[in-house]
């Protein structure tokens, strides 16, 4: 069975530009989860999504949001790239109501010059 | 909100030692979850704990929900160079399906 796929898994943006990180979910997991990671620091929570509704967000700006495909594969867009956006961007998918085991993808490392 | 306070911060260790680390927090937990990331990765689910007391292993890791509900542990025996790496403990915010997350415990095997 296909683990989480996250695609690309490099990226590199200029300040300004706008990036698209997409993630495949494990099949039957229909909820997605969006963490940032900076180098060296822990996961900061970006969103959540569950039947194609954003069900939670994190304390990021409106230029980070996303949305969920009714496949319940998942975009994150971040507009408006600034350098401290630098970031791995790591997807997580779960069963419904299961927050807990959550599965991750190799993340998208972006990086904006 | 809810918050993990994971410690220790980082753990230099002999191959072949035993390792051990912890988490807590201020407020109940109902599941516990102990991950470890390798750079340029995401994490990987280690254990899943889901009730007080409980004691669960896999492999040479072992870990611990306390009976408190507000901690847990993650033992390693035995290390080995391919132990390196992040550890986190992480745990479903109440009312809430998303994780919250312990800061990580960063183990480096000394040459």
């Amino acid at each position: 069975e296909a683990g989480v796929t996250q695609s690309p898994t490099h990226l590199i943006k200029t300040r300004g530009q706008q990036a698209t990180l997409r993630c495949s979910p494990i099949s039957g997991h229909t909820s997605v989860y969006w963490y940032q990671q900076a180098l060296g620091l822990g996961l900061q929570f970006l969103l959540w999504y569950d039947e194609g509704e954003e069900r939670n967000r994190g304390n990021f700006p409106p230029r980070f949001s996303g949305r969920q495909f009714p496949n319940y594969s998942s975009e994150l867009n971040v507009n408006a790239l600034e350098l401290e956006d630098s970031a791995l961007y790591l997807c997580a998918s779960s069963l419904p109501g299961q927050g807990a085991e959550a599965f991750f993808g190799q993340g998208t490392r972006l990086t904006v010059v | 909100g809810q918050q993990l306070n994971q410690s220790p911060q980082s753990m230099f260790i002999q191959e072949g030692e035993d390792v051990s680390m912890n988490c807590t927090s201020s407020s109940i937990f109902n599941t516990w979850l102990w991950y470890k990331q390798d750079p340029g990765e995401g994490p990987v689910l280690l254990i899943a704990l889901y009730k007080a007391g409980e004691l669960t292993s896999n492999g040479r890791l072992t870990a611990q929900f306390g009976i408190t509900r507000k901690d847990s542990f993650l033992n390693i025996s035995a290390s080995i160079p391919s132990d390196v790496g992040i550890y986190f403990c992480a745990g479903p915010e109440y009312g809430n399906y998303q994780l919250i997350w312990g800061a990580g415990t960063k183990l480096i095997i000394k040459p």
